[in-house]
């Protein structure tokens, strides 16, 4: 079975720029989640989506953004660019409901995004 | 606020040196610990899950465990491919979904 996907690997833009990153989670799963990973902060929560519904969000300001369709793939978006924006964007997907008993995240191999 | 602390925050061994690696929390309606690994410009690859206090894991040479406060991350008789940043994570509900929480990592080196 085919692991979670993400697209683009890599990405270079500009300050103010818009960007937008893809996910294709494991077949059958329904949960996507986004992190992001930074040398300072480490990995931090961005938000949660399951049946095309955001379910959960992390304190990142409303320039990030994100939504799922109808075959759970998930998309993120992330306006007006900052330099500090620049990290490794992962995302994650889970078979089962959220907050079900220990219910295990596989990740992608993540979006590095650079932000000049 | 729920909190994840790793220690220590680096490591070097030399093949065959095993040690052990904290992970140690504070969190509300904790509803399970993951141990990942995680290689240079990767995504972190998923090693374990721990429910309750008292259960045991392990993969090859790698064993974890888990107390009320804490999770140990054991390794023995390391190999160098062993080498990698290795994440302890704790999920918790908030209201009706969940949410990993992610400690800063353990970044281990295995020298041959």
């Amino acid at each position: 079975k085919a692991g979670v996907t993400q697209t683009p690997r890599y990405l270079i833009k500009t300050r103010g720029q818009q960007v937008t990153l893809s996910c294709s989670p494991i077949s059958g799963h329904r949960s996507v989640s986004w992190y992001q990973q930074t040398p300072g902060q480490g990995l931090q929560f961005l938000f949660e989506y399951f049946s095309e519904t955001q379910r959960n969000k992390g304190n990142f300001p409303g320039r990030f953004s994100g939504r799922q369709f109808s075959n759970s793939r998930s998309e993120m978006n992330v306006s007006t660019l900052e330099l500090g924006d620049s990290a490794l964007y992962l995302c994650a997907s889970s078979f089962r409901l959220p907050g079900h008993l220990g219910e295990t995240q596989y990740f992608g191999p993540g979006t590095r995004l650079l932000v000049l | 606020e729920d909190q994840v602390t790793q220690s220590p925050e680096a490591l070097r061994l030399q093949e065959g040196e095993s040690s052990s690696l904290n992970c140690s929390y504070t969190v509300s309606g904790l509803r399970g610990l993951f141990w990942y690994r995680q290689d240079p410009g990767k995504g972190p690859e998923f090693l374990f899950t721990l429910y309750s206090a008292g259960e045991e894991k392990e993969k090859e040479r790698l064993k974890a465990t888990l107390t009320k406060k804490e999770s140990f991350l054991h390794i023995t008789a390391p190999k160098p491919e062993d080498s990698a940043t290795y994440l302890c994570a704790v999920q918790v509900r908030i209201q009706g979904a969940q949410k990993l929480v992610f400690g800063q990592g353990t970044r281990l080196t295995i020298n041959p």
